[in-house]
């Protein structure tokens, strides 16, 4: 079965600093990966997502995520994290019809 | 803006009461989903629709009944919940069943109470 961990549960930067948030998969196949964000009292809205082909895949609101079949990991990241980016973030591997999630890294941007 | 429209986006009801939750999605979608998160947890899966049968249901108690009159439609029945019910019930839906590289599209999702 597939599973996704997500080591870090809380992430602080500062505004205008980078931002790299972890996610390692368990998936015999090939994966199917996604990045979704939600903001308090939201739905998830999805950022990216990986099939095939290029390992480094761009999304929305200048996210980006590389694909590393070597080390299982689809790690997201954004060169200058902006005040509105604090959420909580879930990575997803998708196999069989269903989505697993990681327990998710909330975000704290400082100023 | 999402897509996948939820009602009602909160809803406290007693042990004793019969509700429904309600979902709606006109991007043409054939799979439906539902959710329930807790604080502080991601979601984790109920049930699937695939062309409005039921596909998947993820061991979930039979208070919860769900329910697909449509390919646009998804509601969730509720009765005798209990307190640990409390959560908030997400539906997502995609665009072909049985395609895993398909994007799931969440609506806002109904906040629960039980009392």
């Amino acid at each position: 079965a597939q599973s996704v961990t997500q080591p870090d549960i809380h992430i602080t930067v500062s505004e205008g600093a980078s931002l790299e948030l972890r996610c390692n998969y368990s998936y015999g196949a090939t994966p199917y990966l996604f990045w979704y964000v939600q903001s308090p009292g939201q739905g998830l809205q999805l950022l990216l997502k990986y099939f095939s082909g290029d390992t480094l895949v761009q999304g929305i609101k200048g996210f980006e995520a590389e694909f590393k079949r070597s080390q299982s990991s689809f790690n997201l990241r954004k060169p200058s994290v902006h005040w509105s980016d604090a959420a909580e973030y879930f990575c997803a591997v998708e196999g069989g019809n269903k989505l697993v999630f990681g327990a998710g890294t909330i975000l704290r941007v400082k100023s | 803006d999402t897509e996948v429209t939820q009602t009602p986006k909160h809803l406290v009801m007693g042990m004793t009461n019969k509700k429904s939750l309600k979902c709606e999605q006109h991007m043409g979608h054939r799979a439906m989903y539902w959710y329930k998160q807790k604080a502080k947890k991601p979601p984790e899966l109920m049930f699937v629709y695939s062309y409005e049968k039921l596909s998947i249901n993820e061991s979930v108690p039979s208070r919860f009944s769900p329910e697909c009159p449509n390919s646009s439609l998804l509601n969730l029945h509720l009765h005798a919940l209990q307190p640990e019910d409390s959560a908030l019930y997400l539906c997502a839906s995609s665009q072909e069943p049985g395609y895993s590289n398909q994007p799931q599209h969440f609506g806002d999702g109904t906040r629960l109470s039980i009392l």
